[in-house]
């Protein structure tokens, strides 16, 4: 089925540690992004690509970096620099370009916690 | 800078009952896009509906309907005979139809609450 799927589902991280979350999608999308979601709030932007070996950041970036080395993975590092990095993150992708704001789709989702 | 206001954080509802989830926009773009997503318990966000400014036509899915307004700024969603599978957050949103920019910008939902 084609798809977007994340992984792990649940992870933690250690104080002082980098963790990767994977993204990977099949969907041949051009366009992939990062969206942290808090308890009670909407989802907001860390970082986008829209091709290959670009991307952008978005409204929340610090503390985290992105690759985007092949059209279907986007993996997301939160780094140690991110204080707070408790939250549901939800990679998403979509076709891009046409002029008409495609809809993106969602991957499940996965949930970080500070041990 | 654009903006998506939904006011209502909780709704709560017993089944069959009609509710209507409000949705205002910011934008100072003649071109955008708005859209509906919604968000079970398992946490995937699953689309809805997208709208472009230039149609302010209402739409009718099955139980779902939505009615755009551009001179108040609204995008609102009605649910008619609402079910325990309704259960969900909900969330509007917005982005920009120029530029190359597909950004959403999301309001923070309203997570609404279906009874039996």
């Amino acid at each position: 089925d084609g798809g977007i799927t994340q992984s792990p589902k649940y992870l933690f991280r250690k104080e002082g540690q980098n963790v990767t979350l994977s993204c990977e999608q099949n969907l041949n999308h051009d366009a992939m992004y990062w969206y942290r979601q808090d308890p009670g709030q909407g989802l907001r932007l860390i970082y986008y690509s829209q091709i290959v070996n670009d991307f952008q950041k978005g409204d929340i970036a610090e503390g985290y970096s992105v690759s985007r080395e092949k059209k279907e993975s986007f993996p997301l590092t939160v780094t140690s620099a991110q204080k707070n990095p408790t939250a549901f993150y939800l990679c998403a992708s979509s076709i891009f370009g046409t002029g008409y704001n495609q809809p993106q789709h969602f991957g499940d989702g996965t949930r970080l916690s500070i041990l | 800078a654009q903006k998506v206001t939904q006011a209502q954080t909780e709704i709560s509802v017993v089944e069959k009952e009609d509710v209507t989830l409000d949705c205002v926009y910011e934008t100072r773009d003649t071109t955008y896009y708005l859209f509906w997503y919604k968000q079970p318990p398992s946490g995937e966000l699953v689309f809805l509906i997208r709208r472009n400014s230039f149609d302010e036509q209402n739409e009718i899915s099955g139980r779902y309907s939505w009615n755009f307004q551009k001179s108040t700024s609204s995008f609102n969603f009605t649910i008619t005979a609402s079910q325990v599978v309704d259960s969900a957050v909900y969330f509007c949103a917005l982005s920009r139809g120029q530029g190359g920019s597909e950004k959403l910008v999301f309001g923070k939902g309203t997570k609404l609450t279906v009874n039996p």
